[in-house]
């Protein structure tokens, strides 16, 4: 594929349910970012992975939220026990090179729904 | 106070206009100045990407950085109603892992 990808694309959620959103990268790329969009505004960083490492989970906004990348290519982010502040819209963006000093090519999201 | 602060509109313009888009920043740290577009319900789409100050021209887009005064500017010259949509503005720092994203200019070209 030619850009960066992302399933579900949408995602709707009772209380209290666990979810998991993929994240396909651009082939090759080192860096893999996650960051939650809520309605009317710009990306939040959530977490940032330089091939399998997770180097900064900063903004994870609690310890019901993980994520993973085992083989330093497809991610996975994980909600626990979802609550209705976790609705937003979570973009995946992918970067060939270490960090954030460079372009970051982002996915079309996942919108998770919790009722 | 956000580290990026972006008026979020909304713009409505003619077409043909010249567009200017703003945001304000607080952290000296920041080189690395980006310019995103983002279509209802689709992912931020990469417009130009500049590092520290100066000016930086692709066809009808022009992105200008003045890192004295904190202010980056992206200006849409013959805007087109496909110009429609959200404009983020993003930067980083040398080091870092992370953009830091304004809230976003919803932008409308009326034909």
């Amino acid at each position: 594929g030619a850009g960066v990808s992302q399933s579900p694309r949408y995602k709707v959620a009772k209380r209290g349910q666990d979810v998991a959103l993929r994240c396909d990268p651009i082939s090759g790329h080192v860096s893999l970012f996650w960051y939650q969009q809520a309605l009317g505004q710009g990306p939040e960083f959530l977490t940032y992975f330089q091939n399998e490492a997770q180097l900064d989970k900063s903004g994870l906004p609690s310890d019901r939220f993980f994520a993973e990348r085992p083989e330093g290519s497809v991610s996975t982010l994980k909600i626990q026990r979802t609550q209705q502040e976790d609705s937003a819209v979570y973009l995946c963006a992918s970067s060939p090179h270490a960090g954030a000093a460079n372009e970051q090519f982002f996915g079309p999201g996942t919108r998770l729904t919790v009722l | 106070q956000k580290e990026v602060e972006q008026d979020p509109g909304p713009l409505s313009v003619p077409e043909g206009a010249i567009v200017s888009l703003n945001c304000t920043y607080s952290n000296s740290a920041f080189q690395y100045f980006m310019w995103y577009r983002q279509y209802s319900r689709k992912g931020p789409e990469l417009l130009m990407y500049t590092y520290s100050s100066g000016n930086k021209e692709d066809g009808r887009f022009t992105a200008q950085v003045d890192k004295s005064s904190k202010y980056i500017s992206l200006f849409i010259r013959d805007s087109q109603p496909s110009d429609s949509a959200t404009y983020l503005c993003a930067m980083s720092i040398n080091t870092g892992n992370q953009f830091y994203f304004g809230t976003g200019t919803s932008l409308t070209v009326i034909p």
